[in-house]
């Protein structure tokens, strides 16, 4: 069955701190992999789009790697602000397909 | 910069009645799609829209949902009699094509009392 899996559910930094986000699926063969940004009661924002060829990509203080011999991506969030708290998905389009499956999320949290 | 929008943004309605969910997708975009997040849950695919027809649904769009594009610029999702079960958070998105990047909108959170 295609999943998407992330650690930890949830995260707590102080303002300034790095963190790393996990993710491991199972979907396969997959198009690409996205990591959103979801604020409490509003819709996801698209951070980053990695295809099965990329290991990283950066979005400002975002980096995403993939590992798609692994099926493992994470995503490296540098100098974290106040702003940055939220819940980060992790979301993967299949192969030949529109539906994106999407994980459950760690909820991140930082704290002055 | 251009942004999917939805409407209502909160909507209340008892078990049974019709509810007519909105979307302006961006104008450029050529697949429009709806997901549903209940409280708690994760994101799930309900359906995709390309050329005036569905494109893909998953096994949670059944008979009682169905999706128009009536106009050029609005994308609807209908849902005939709505169950309890139905309350959740629902997300419009568009994109460009076919897998590229897609673009949510704030959702309509809909409650079934």
């Amino acid at each position: 069955k295609n999943q998407v899996e992330q650690s930890p559910q949830s995260l707590i930094i102080l303002e300034g701190k790095n963190c790393t986000l996990q993710c491991n699926y199972t979907v396969s063969p997959f198009s690409n992999l996205r990591w959103y940004k979801q604020d409490t009661g509003r819709g996801p924002v698209s951070l980053t789009i990695m295809t099965f060829s990329e290991n990283t990509k950066s979005n400002g203080r975002y980096t995403a790697t993939l590992d798609a011999d692994t099926k493992q991506s994470s995503l490296h969030i540098t100098a974290s602000q106040l702003s940055d708290s939220a819940s980060y998905i992790c979301v993967v389009l299949a192969y030949n397909t529109d539906k994106l499956i999407f994980g459950t999320g760690t909820r991140l949290q930082v704290f002055p | 910069e251009p942004e999917v929008t939805q409407t209502p943004s909160h909507q209340v309605t008892q078990m049974g009645q019709e509810v007519i969910l909105r979307c302006v997708p961006i104008s450029n975009h050529l697949y429009f799609y709806w997901y549903r997040q209940i409280l708690g849950q994760k994101v799930e695919f309900l359906v995709s829209f390309y050329n005036n027809e569905i494109s893909e649904k998953s096994e949670i769009f059944d008979d009682q949902f169905s999706v128009e594009r009536p106009d050029g610029s609005n994308f609807t999702l209908k849902i005939r009699s709505t169950k309890l079960e139905d309350s959740a958070m629902y997300f419009c998105a568009s994109s460009e094509a076919r897998g590229t990047e897609a673009f949510f909108g704030q959702g309509t959170r809909l409650t079934v009392v």
